[in-house]
Formats: C-alpha cells, sequence, structure tokens
C-alpha cells in the first residue's frame, strides 16, 4: 500500500525553540496533507490542512503563526512548532489521501511524538 | 455533545473471542466510515473502509454501519494477542479528500 513517511519518530525540545516535523508521501502523489495532533487518551485532532503551492487551512483554535505549514512540493509538507511550550508536548501526525480504484483512502505517517521541556 | 462517541475501555477478552466495538454519530452527512488500528506511539493503520450502510468482511474483520440509526461497529473474530491495540473510528462526508472526524478510540486487549 501507499507510504507516508513521518520524521522524527521522536523529537525532545527546549522552551522557546522551534521544531520541524516532515511527511513524505514516499510513492504517490498529495496535493493535500492533513496534520492532526493527539494528546494521551484522546483522539486525533484536525489542525490544519496543507495544499501544495497555496495557504494551508487552519482549524479554529489552532494558531496559525505558531504552526507553520509549509507544503512547497507534490511529495512533501512540512510542520514548524515555533517558541514550543511544553503544553504543546503531543503526538503530531500527518496524513495524505490516495485515490484508488474506487475510493479514496487515508495514510497517515509514524507520528511525532514531542516533548518540550 | 462531541459529534463521534466511542468508549474508550479498555476491553480485555480473552484470546479467541469475538470482539465487538462501537460508534454512534451525529452528523447525519458523515458517508464513509473507517476503522483504525493504533499501536501505541505509532501511525494509525486502515483496517476498514464501508461506504454508506451495510457490511464488509475482511478475514477475521467484519464492518457494519447503520446510518438509520447512526451506529457502526467492528467485529473481530478469533481475536489475538496481536490484535492488542487501540482501534478508532472515524468517518468523512465526503471522499478521503476530506479530515477525517475520529472517535476517541477503545483501547483492546486480548489475554493469551
Amino acid at each position: 500500500g501507499a507510504v507516508v513517511s513521518q520524521h522524527p519518530s521522536r523529537v525532545i525540545c527546549k522552551s522557546g525553540t522551534s521544531v520541524k516535523i516532515e511527511c513524505r508521501s514516499l510513492d504517490f502523489q498529495a496535493t493535500t496533507m492533513f496534520w492532526y495532533r493527539q494528546f494521551p487518551k484522546q483522539s486525533l485532532m484536525l489542525m490544519a490542512t496543507s495544499n501544495e503551492g497555496s495557504k494551508a487551512t487552519y482549524e479554529q483554535g489552532v494558531e496559525k503563526d505558531k504552526f507553520l505549514i509549509n507544503h512547497a512540493s507534490l511529495t512533501l509538507s512540512t510542520l514548524t512548532v515555533t517558541s514550543a511550550h511544553p503544553e504543546d508536548s503531543s503526538f503530531y501526525i500527518c496524513s495524505a489521501p490516495e485515490d484508488r480504484a474506487l475510493q479514496t483512502e487515508a495514510f497517515f505517517g509514524q507520528g511525532t511524538r514531542l516533548t518540550v521541556v | 455533545q462531541k459529534e463521534v462517541e466511542q468508549d474508550p475501555g479498555p476491553l480485555s477478552v480473552p484470546e479467541g473471542a469475538i470482539v465487538s466495538l462501537n460508534c454512534t454519530y451525529s452528523n447525519s452527512a458523515f458517508q464513509y466510515f473507517m476503522w483504525y488500528r493504533q499501536y501505541s506511539r505509532k501511525g494509525p493503520e486502515l483496517l476498514m473502509y464501508t461506504y454508506s450502510s451495510g457490511n464488509k468482511e475482511d478475514g477475521r474483520f467484519t464492518a457494519q454501519v447503520d446510518k438509520s440509526s447512526k451506529y457502526i461497529s467492528l467485529f473481530i473474530r478469533d481475536s489475538q494477542p496481536s490484535d492488542s491495540a487501540t482501534y478508532l473510528c472515524a468517518m468523512s462526508d465526503g471522499t478521503g479528500r476530506r479530515a477525517l472526524t475520529f472517535g476517541s478510540g477503545t483501547r483492546l486487549q486480548v489475554q493469551p
């Protein structure tokens, strides 16, 4: 099946620093990618929709200046957490849809566990 | 009220048992229904994909959708310890290009 690669899988950073997370579709092109955040024992919550060649669309309550999204190519989207704080510690997951024969399926990256100390 | 409700569990069953996992939802526009399996600290893995009402079977897994009741189920037959994971229901009102709305996940433990 389709593969979405997310890197890094785990990162620890100091408060106030920025962290970049990459999401790549390895064997298909993704004009759209989704970024989710998952807190412990909670569901995946959509943060933003990343669109190749245009601005990302953010969900209500998500600060676009804090969570910078860049979708510069058809296979790569990046999420940068700027000026990270401990409350940003979470599991971040990207997803890319791929068209199959009769349906469109969403494939997920492995996730990035961010810890801000 | 959440758009998608799912019992968080944990659900503990003996090996070989039939497992029933369920979600209810409130948005009648949802047409595409999925079940994902998520192991600890990993991304979700698609298990079943269903459009509209009906049943779909794949090996030991059966997905059921009842749109009239806004209720979906996943059945796992002959459960194995390797099935121990968190199971997330997800749904969409359009194609997969739209973002998914997830349930909170049910943690399943299959005891050997």
